[in-house]
């Protein structure tokens, strides 16, 4: 079974600039997760989503965050524009309904 | 919402010794309870789980408590190995709502 695939990487952008990061879920999973990892902290909930509708983002900061599912599988987040203080690690997770999966997550520096 | 604190942040044994990681959460609601490691620069991996309607739960070296009436569960690793350095969290969910408590460093010296 494939697992949770993430692009890209890694990427480094200047302050005030956008950027864009992918999830590819593990096939059938409904339930699609992005955390924000600082480094030294656990994995913070940004949005959660179910199919294509939205569960929970209420620790989105929707000022210039943004995410959408749209076709219930593959899922884009979106940070526009980006401050230093996301410099952070974006990792992806999907479940049926118990356990997370993690993709290998996208290293953000923001400089 | 769901409140989960872990101790302690950082946590050293020697090789052979056991390893006992502490968690609590807030929501009474809560009934699923994963484990991850993470070593450096690599994913967080499921490594156990416990549902609220279990007490304990094993697996070789690895077992999991938890105390649903004082909100809390714990993991225990016994004869540690230096490959079971890692930074460890706890989480705890309801309706796959999970959160993460903010991890536990552990070192295990040879």
């Amino acid at each position: 079974e494939a697992g949770v695939a993430q692009s890209p990487r890694y990427k480094i952008i200047e302050k005030r600039q956008s950027v864009a990061f992918w999830c590819n879920p593990i096939s059938g999973h409904a339930t699609l997760y992005w955390y924000q990892q600082i480094l030294g902290q656990g994995p913070k909930l940004l949005i959660q989503f179910q199919n294509n509708g939205v569960v929970d983002d209420s620790q989105l900061p929707k000022d210039r965050f943004s995410a959408e599912r749209l076709k219930g599988v593959d899922s884009t987040l979106k940070i526009q524009p980006a401050k230093l203080e996301d410099s952070a690690v974006y990792l992806c997770a999907s479940s049926n309904g118990g356990t997370q999966y993690f993709g290998p997550g996208t290293r953000l520096t923001v400089l | 919402g769901e409140n989960v604190e872990q101790h302690p942040s950082t946590l050293s044994v020697q090789e052979g010794d056991s390893a006992v990681i502490k968690c609590t959460y807030s929501d009474s609601a809560s009934n699923y309870f994963p484990w991850y490691k993470q070593e450096l620069g690599k994913r967080p991996q499921l490594i156990i789980d416990i549902r609220s309607n279990v007490g304990e739960k094993k697996d070789q070296r690895i077992a999991v408590t938890l105390n649903k009436t004082a909100k809390h569960f714990s993991l225990h690793i016994t004869e540690t190995q230096p490959e079971d350095s890692a930074v460890y969290f706890c989480a705890a969910s309801r309706n796959n709502d999970m959160r993460f408590g903010a991890g536990t460093r552990l070192t295990v010296k040879p």
